[in-house]
């Protein structure tokens, strides 16, 4: 398997832009979630899925931000308009459950500048 | 949500071993103990994880109080390829809480 597939791997783009970031889970996982990486936060859980449907999206930080999976088979991350303050990594990643003894898999992240 | 500290930083020579102290003392019954590692420009990486039990796979073994209040991520013999970024992580149903982890630096 290709493992998690993100892209793009890096975007820059004017604030008040949209931004679209794409996520291809694992072929057969059921979960997958979307991080936000910054220095000074960490690494956050914005939201996930489970079966395709939003289980918890409590860490997603305000209403410009939000997040579809519309099959199994991808998941997008979409911020409208953008500001410089999203700046980050955004990881996706898939787990075959949301239990706590399945490990999840990481994709490489994409690299978003808002400038 | 149950949380951990670790400590910021640590050095280890090469091809010794390694303890990586991880302290939990608001963990509960349900929580499972994760460790994932984060290399330089990578996603996060799966190590292992447990529950009560020390458990020991490929890459590294798990030490777990009796109280479980704290772990221990123990990597036996560390290469330069270690170097990362090491979170101690508890994970009840789908919440992961990341922390700031301890950046391992391995000297040649």
């Amino acid at each position: 398997d290709a493992g998690v597939i993100q892209s793009p791997r890096h975007e820059v783009t004017e604030m008040g832009q949209e931004v679209t970031l794409r996520c291809k889970p694992i072929s057969g996982h059921n979960s997958l979630f979307w991080y936000r990486q910054t220095m000074m936060r960490g690494l956050e859980l914005l939201i996930y899925f489970n079966n395709n449907v939003p289980i918890d999206d409590s860490g997603m930080p305000e209403d410009r931000f939000s997040a579809k999976m519309p099959n199994a088979s991808f998941s997008t991350l979409k911020i409208q308009p953008s500001e410089p303050r999203d700046s980050a990594v955004y990881f996706c990643a898939s787990s075959l459950t949301a239990v706590p003894t399945y490990e999840q898999y990481f994709g490489p992240g994409t690299r978003l500048t808002v400038t | 949500d149950a949380k951990t500290t670790q400590p910021n930083s640590m050095e280890s020579n090469e091809e010794e071993p390694v303890h990586l102290p991880c302290n939990h003392s608001t963990i509960s019954g349900t929580d499972y103990i994760h460790w994932y590692r984060q290399l330089p420009s990578q996603g996060p990486e799966y190590v292992i994880h447990g529950l009560t039990s020390n458990v020991n796979n490929r890459m590294a073994s798990l030490a777990i109080a009796e109280d479980r209040k704290s772990s221990t991520l123990i990597l036996h013999r560390a290469t330069l390829r270690d170097a990362a970024v090491y979170y101690c992580i508890l994970k009840t149903g789908n919440q992961f809480y990341f922390g700031t982890g301890t950046s391992l630096t391995v000297i040649p």
